[in-house]
This record gives C-alpha cells, sequence and structure tokens, in this order.
C-alpha cells in the first residue's frame, strides 16, 4: 500500500499567518493517464470531510483562493496564505491513483 | 445540489452484522462511483471500497474484504454497506463519498457504529 506521510501532526497559528502543510507518498502518484491524483480534505471538528482540492492543485468551485497545492510524483504541498478562522480543523492529503486508496495521518490546525 | 444522506447511528452487538444506507439526490446515481471510508475514533481515514452503481462492480480494501459487502438500489438511489462479524475494531464512523476526477467531491455526514453487548 502507499503510504502517505503528512508533516507536521499540528499547526497553532495566529489569523492572518500562513500555512504550510507537507505530504509525502511512498510510491509516485503520477497515474498512467499522466495526472497525477493527489487530494487534500479539511475535517472541522465534529463534521464529516469536505473537499479542498484534486489533482494536485485544483481547488473546488467553492474553496478561497488563499488555498493552493503543489507538488509532483511523491512531494506535495498546501498552503493557506492567510489563515482564517473558519480553517480551523484536520487536513488530509489522500492519494486516488493506487488501489487501495490510502490517506495521510492528518495535521490539525489550531487557532493561536 | 448533491447531497448524500446516510442512515442513523446504530448499536450492534458482537458477531452481528449491520447493513449502512446511502441514499444519493441531486444527480444521475449511475454516473458516479459511491466509495466508503472508515474513520475510527479520534483516527485517519481508511478506504474500504467502492461499488460502480451503474455496472454493480465492486473494488474492496483487501483488508475489508471480508468484512464490507457493497450493493446499490439503483430504483432508489441508494447505495448500501453491509458490515458483518462484528467485533469492537469495527466501531467507528463510517462515511460514503462521491467519486469524481480522481477526488471526493460529496461526502455522506457519516455514521456512527458501535459495538457492544
Amino acid at each position: 500500500d502507499v503510504v502517505m506521510t503528512q508533516t507536521p501532526v499540528s499547526l497553532s497559528l495566529a489569523i492572518g499567518q500562513p500555512a504550510s502543510i507537507s505530504c509525502k507518498s511512498s510510491q509516485s502518484l503520477l497515474g498512467t493517464s499522466g495526472k497525477t491524483f493527489l487530494n487534500w480534505i479539511l475535517q472541522r471538528p465534529g463534521q464529516s470531510p469536505k473537499r479542498l482540492i484534486y489533482q494536485v492543485s485544483k481547488l473546488y468551485s467553492e474553496v478561497p483562493d488563499r488555498f493552493s497545492g503543489s507538488g509532483s510524483e511523491t512531494e506535495f504541498t498546501l498552503k493557506i496564505s492567510r489563515v482564517e478562522a473558519e480553517d480551523l480543523g484536520v487536513y488530509y492529503c489522500w492519494q486516488g491513483t493506487h488501489f487501495p486508496r490510502t490517506f495521510g495521518g492528518g495535521t490539525k490546525l489550531e487557532l493561536k | 445540489q448533491v447531497n448524500l444522506l446516510q442512515s442513523g447511528a446504530a448499536l450492534v452487538k458482537p458477531g452481528a452484522s449491520v447493513k449502512l444506507s446511502c441514499k444519493a439526490s441531486g444527480y444521475t446515481f449511475t454516473d458516479y462511483y459511491i466509495h466508503w471510508v472508515k474513520q475510527s475514533h479520534g483516527k485517519s481515514l481508511e478506504w474500504i471500497g467502492y461499488i460502480n452503481p451503474n455496472s454493480g462492480y465492486t473494488n474492496y480494501n483487501e483488508k475489508f474484504k471480508s468484512k464490507a459487502t457493497l450493493t446499490v438500489d439503483k430504483s432508489t438511489n441508494t447505495a448500501y454497506m453491509e458490515l458483518s462479524r462484528l467485533t469492537s475494531e469495527d466501531s467507528a464512523t463510517y462515511y460514503c463519498t462521491r467519486g469524481s476526477y480522481g477526488g471526493y467531491d460529496y461526502w455522506g455526514q457519516g455514521v456512527m457504529v458501535t459495538v457492544s453487548s
């Protein structure tokens, strides 16, 4: 199985500060289609996960542009340019290239 | 609008089975695969498998092959997951989610399963 490793495990930031979360995979996520199926989701406290980013860098329509995703092959990054209160929760990266699908351990974003 | 509505919380006895439902609305049910994901309390997420509602084809995580059975009822736009021979390790929240472009674009609200005598 592809192991997804996220760092840091937790982040404590003030409103307006930037955030960066790393996600590394044990195998390349570049698929035979030429696409890389690395995704990011956010789980707010007490809620189900919500979509954020798909295929490394594509934001879903309702996601604010302060979020961005980048990376290739085995190393990926989620960035928030300026953290807002609604951004708190646990961020997960997960891969949709290989079976079984696998998730990172999560990064908890807390507000300072 | 797309919605995945899951059945309510379940309390089941060890050794028993439980069938969870996920009713889809707001889109053509047979156009998108339905995936199921497990989240044990306070932990990360595990992919259980997916079903193609159009053909009924399924793909399971090897870890859940003898635990979970995925089915659909196209007449009611509902996906089901049956979990068998339940133990305390199966106590968790289970989500259904819609697969799209290699991602999951909509998630159900989750259903908590508690296995206890």
